[in-house]
């Protein structure tokens, strides 16, 4: 069984200020992570994904996260915000059950970025 | 390449109204799977499929029906439209059935049911 959980349903920054998206997962083996956005009224785009290789990824538009096993995390985090990251984020955690690819997507987080 | 086309962008039904969403992907993708959006919820899977002739329910299969005759298409079809099925609907493609393959999702489908 897996899940993810992510922790704010809203983040409110200042443009310039860092940002920080919090993610949790539970998997019965290794997953694979990953980081969508989705801009008002838009598709959604991937912007990073964590497939067990290094614990910190990069990603676009200056996105990075860091997978830690021991917490079972995935936190997206950007150093510093611009209005055009203002869009809901998406954690999601893939795993292999009965032979398929298995996505379970979290429930978002909507980014603010005030002027 | 054009990626992932979903049509219509937005459709209109009354209850008890049939249609079919339309999904194309051109980057010969084995892998294909509708999902619905709801506030405060993400995304949840309806359908999925590991190729062409195979399909599979996923968490909220009840009122759609899916085939898959090409590797190209994927439509879902809602037999009998009811106000609960109003949400965005997401089609997604990726190459293979791995965990680690990315989704391509298409612009999404916006259906009212009244």
């Amino acid at each position: 069984a897996q899940s993810v959980t992510q922790l704010d349903s809203h983040v409110s920054v200042s443009e310039g200020t860092p940002v920080l998206l919090r993610c949790n997962y539970s998997s019965s083996y290794s997953p694979s992570l990953f980081w969508y956005v989705q801009h008002p009224n838009k598709g959604l785009q991937l912007l990073l994904k964590y497939t067990s290789a290094a614990t910190l990824v990069k990603g676009i538009n200056g996105f990075e996260a860091e997978f830690k096993k021991s917490e079972t995390s995935f936190h997206l985090t950007k150093p510093s915000a611009h209005m055009s990251d203002a869009a809901e984020y998406f954690c999601v955690v893939s795993g292999f059950s009965g032979g398929y690819q298995k996505v379970t997507f979290g429930t978002g987080t909507k980014l603010q970025v005030i002027p | 390449n054009a990626g992932v086309t979903q049509t219509p962008k937005f459709q209109v039904l009354k209850t008890g109204q049939s249609m079919t969403l339309q999904c194309a992907q051109d980057m010969n993708h084995e892998y294909m799977s509708w999902y619905r959006q709801d506030p405060g919820m993400g995304l949840r899977l309806i359908h999925y499929s590991v190729g062409a002739g195979i399909t599979d329910q996923g968490e909220v299969p009840n009122g759609y029906n899916v085939s898959r005759s090409t590797t190209e298409d994927f439509p879902l079809r809602l037999l009998s439209a009811a106000p609960s099925q109003t949400s965005v609907y997401f089609c997604a493609s990726s190459y293979g059935t791995s965990d680690t393959d990315t989704q391509y999702f298409g612009p999404g489908t916006r259906l009212t049911v009244l």
